[in-house]
C-alpha cells in the first residue's frame, strides 16, 4: 500500500531553535513531494520537490529530497511563535490506488516564546 | 487567500440527510481535488476531475459523487450521511492534473460538515 510518514508527530520548542521535520514514502510511481503548512484551516503551500539533492529555500524554510532514501527534510531555522502549525507533506504518485496525492499525518510543531 | 472558494463554510445536518459542497477553482486552473479531514483520519483524498472528467479517484464512498460542471467548479455530493461523514472538507486546484506538471495544488477555506 502507498504510504507517506512523518516524524516527529508532534515537537515543542522555543524560538530560536532550528527544527527538523522528516517525511518518507513508500509510492507506486513517484512524480514529486509536496510541503505544506496548515494552520487554523486550509494547508497552505510552501514547497514542491521533484529532483533529489535540490535544495529549496524560502526565507527560514528549507527543503530537500534524497529520491535514493525515499524522503525529505523540511528545515527550519530560527523558529517564531507563528510557524507554529501542522507541516504536511504529500506525494504525487501515478498509478496508485489512492489517488494521485498522498498525505501524511502530519507534524505538530509548538514553537514557545 | 488562495483564490479557491467553498460554500458553505459550515454546515450542520442529521443523520440520513443529503448535502452539496460547492467549490470554485482558482481563475485558470482545470483540476479540483476533494479531500476530507477527520481528526483521526488526517486528510484523505476523494477524487479529482480535470477540466470536467474525473481523473482520479481516492477514497471515496459510494454515497458521495461529485462533479464538474462546464465552468470549472464542483460539487461534491455527500447522501444518506452518517455521523462519520462529520469533518472538514476541503476542494483544491490546480493548473494541470496530468503527469507534465502543474501539481501545486492551492487549497480553499474548507467546509465544516457536521451531522448530528
Amino acid at each position: 500500500e502507498d504510504k507517506v510518514v512523518q516524524s516527529p508527530l508532534s515537537l515543542v520548542v522555543h524560538e530560536g531553535d532550528t527544527v527538523t521535520l522528516n517525511c518518507s514514502y513508500e509510492v507506486t510511481n513517484f512524480r514529486s513531494l509536496l510541503w505544506y503548512k496548515q494552520e487554523k484551516k486550509a494547508p497552505t503551500f510552501l514547497f514542491m520537490l521533484t529532483s533529489s539533492g535540490i535544495e529549496k529555500k524560502s526565507g527560514r524554510l528549507s527543503s530537500i529530497l534524497d529520491k535514493k532514501e525515499l524522503s525529505s527534510i523540511l528545515n527550519i531555522t530560527a523558529t517564531q511563535t507563528g510557524d507554529s502549525a501542522i507541516y504536511l507533506c504529500a506525494v504525487v504518485n501515478y498509478g496508485g490506488s489512492q489517488g494521485n496525492l498522498i498525505f501524511g499525518k502530519g507534524t505538530k510543531l509548538s514553537v514557545k516564546p | 487567500d488562495s483564490g479557491v472558494t467553498q460554500t458553505p463554510k459550515h454546515l450542520i445536518t442529521a443523520t440520513g440527510q443529503r448535502v452539496t459542497l460547492r467549490c470554485s477553482p482558482r481563475s485558470g486552473d482545470l483540476s479540483v481535488y476533494w479531500y476530507q479531514q477527520s481528526l483521526d483520519q488526517g486528510l484523505q483524498f476523494l477524487i479529482q476531475y480535470y477540466n470536467g472528467e474525473e481523473r482520479a479517484k481516492g477514497n471515496i464512498l459510494e454515497r458521495f459523487s461529485a462533479q464538474q460542471f462546464p465552468d470549472l467548479h464542483s460539487e461534491l455530493n455527500l447522501s444518506s450521511l452518517e455521523l462519520g461523514d462529520s469533518a472538514l472538507y476541503f476542494c483544491a486546484s490546480s493548473v494541470a492534473g496530468g503527469q507534465k506538471g502543474g501539481n501545486e495544488q492551492f487549497f480553499g477555506p474548507g467546509t465544516r460538515l457536521t451531522v448530528l
